[in-house]
C-alpha cells in the first residue's frame, strides 16, 4: 500500500471555480502534513503546512482529518496561475523524510 | 530564488561515465536531502544528511554515492548508471527543529542516461 495516495486528475476547471483535492495517508503515526505545488519542469514549492485545526491562506484552505487519515486542499476563485500539480506530503514523527503523493494535476481554463 | 542551487541543470551521460551532481544551500539549514523524481511516480527519497551525517539511505543502488563535506554542500556521485536512472534529481534542505520541518527544494538536475 502506498504511503500517500492522491487522485492524479487531471482536474480541468474554469476560472473562478472552486476545486477540492483529497489525499489519504496510510501511517497513523504521521504527524506533519503539507501541500506543495509543482509547476511543469520545476521544483516543488511549499504551498502550505496543514495544521490539526485546519488553516487558511487567502484562497487556499487545508483541512486534516486524523480519524479518517485524509488531508484536503480547497482552492476558491481559481486563477489561471493556479494551474500546476499539487503534491500531498506527509512526514512521520521523529523522521525528517517526507512521503509524497504522485500529485494531482490542475488546469484552470479561461 | 537562490536558496538552494543545483548544478548542472541538465546532464546527459553514457552508462560508463562518471559524473557528479552538486547542491548548495544558502539558508543556514542543518539537513540536506537527495530525491529522485521519475515520470508518473512520486518523489522518492534517496539520502538524508543531518549535521553532515548520513541518517537515511533508502536502499539506493551503490552506483549512487552521496557526499556531504559540510552543512551547505551536498554531492551525488554517479557511475555506471542505467537508462532507468534517467530522472529529475532534486536536492532539498531544511532546518530540523520540530514537527513542521519545511523542506526547500533546488531546481533539480534533469539526468538522461543513454
Amino acid at each position: 500500500r502506498k504511503e500517500v495516495e492522491q487522485d492524479p486528475g487531471p482536474f480541468n476547471v474554469p476560472e473562478g471555480a472552486t476545486v477540492a483535492f483529497n489525499c489519504t495517508y496510510s501511517n497513523s503515526a504521521s504527524q506533519s502534513f503539507f501541500w506543495y505545488r509543482q509547476d511543469c519542469r520545476k521544483e516543488p514549492k511549499l504551498l502550505m503546512s496543514v495544521y490539526s485545526s485546519g488553516n487558511e491562506d487567502g484562497r487556499f484552505t487545508a483541512q486534516l482529518n486524523r480519524a479518517s487519515q485524509y488531508i484536503s486542499l480547497l482552492i476558491r476563485d481559481s486563477k489561471l496561475s493556479d494551474s500546476a500539480t499539487y503534491l500531498c506530503v506527509v512526514m512521520q514523527t521523529g523522521a525528517n523524510n517526507l512521503f509524497f503523493g504522485t500529485g494531482t494535476r490542475l488546469t484552470v481554463i479561461p | 530564488e537562490t536558496g538552494v542551487t543545483q548544478t548542472p541543470r541538465h546532464l546527459v551521460m553514457g552508462m560508463t561515465n562518471k559524473k557528479s551532481l552538486k547542491c548548495e544551500q544558502h539558508l543556514g539549514h542543518n539537513a540536506m536531502y537527495w530525491y529522485k523524481q521519475s515520470a508518473k511516480k512520486p518523489l522518492e527519497l534517496m539520502f538524508v544528511y543531518n549535521f553532515k551525517e548520513q541518517t537515511e539511505n533508502n536502499s539506493v543502488p551503490s552506483r549512487f554515492s552521496p557526499e556531504c563535506p559540510n552543512s551547505s554542500h551536498l554531492f551525488l556521485h554517479l557511475h555506471t548508471l542505467q537508462p532507468e536512472d534517467s530522472a529529475l534529481y532534486l536536492c532539498a534542505s531544511s532546518q530540523v527543529q520540530g514537527e513542521h520541518d519545511t523542506q526547500y527544494f533546488g531546481p533539480g538536475t534533469r539526468l538522461t542516461v543513454l
